[in-house]
């Protein structure tokens, strides 16, 4: 079974600039989550969707995050403006839903100059 | 708010020895334990899920949960080079609210396990 996909891979990209990240779950997995995590740190929850819902977005920067998963499939990460202590490891997750695990991508690693 | 601890380390392990890694979390809601290892530049890998008290084993590897204590533990038998990574811990809680799905996790910071040959 193919893992979830993320891209790209890395980013630079300089302060105040815009920048976007892709995921595509797992076949069959309803539930996708973005994480955050920055060096040294465990990943920290941003946004959780279920289906094309979103279900908690509560530690997400909303003035300047945004993402959707509109077809309940794949989902975008946006980052407008950026800013220095954005840079981190972005991780998607996603899982069948219950209690069931969650399984990452590789992530996308953003570093802002 | 939910909190997860661990030992940050290093953790130093012998090739051959049992390596014991630990945490706690502060949320007696939580219902869903997990232990994830990453390697340095890799994304999180899942090695254990546990849902009730008890011990659970999956190969070299043993999870523990003790939800009394609130406590939740891995240990890692005949300890080998290539499990040198840092080990997270995430515990969530499964409701209704949530839409039928998981809750995100919350992590810990993690502990780095250094397997000496």
């Amino acid at each position: 079974e193919a893992g979830v996909a993320q891209s790209p891979r890395y980013k630079i990209i300089e302060k105040r600039q815009s920048v976007a990240f892709w995921c595509n779950p797992i076949s069959g997995h309803a539930t996708l989550y973005w994480y955050q995590q920055i060096l040294g740190q465990g990943p920290k929850l941003l946004i959780q969707f279920q289906n094309n819902g979103v279900v908690d977005d509560s530690q997400l920067p909303k003035d300047r995050f945004s993402a959707e998963r509109l077809k309940g499939v794949d989902s975008t990460l946006k980052i407008q403006p950026a800013k220095l202590e954005d840079s981190a490891v972005y991780l998607c997750a996603s899982s069948l839903g219950g209690n069931q695990p969650q399984h990452f991508g590789d992530g996308t690693r953003l570093s802002i100059l | 708010q939910k909190e997860v601890e661990q030992n940050s380390g290093p953790l130093s392990v012998p090739e051959g020895a049992i390596a014991s890694l630990n945490c706690t979390y502060s949320d007696r809601g939580s219902q869903s334990f997990f232990w994830y290892r990453q390697y340095s530049g890799k994304s999180p890998e899942l090695i254990m899920s546990i849902y009730s008290n008890g011990d659970k084993e999956d190969g070299r590897f043993t999870a523990q949960l003790n939800k009394a204590s609130q406590y939740v533990s891995l240990l890692i038998r005949d300890s080998q080079p290539s499990d040198s990574a840092t080990y997270l811990c995430a515990v969530n809680i499964w409701s209704l609210d949530s839409g039928g799905g998981a809750d995100g996790l919350t992590f810990g910071k993690g502990t780095h396990l250094i397997i000496q040959p």
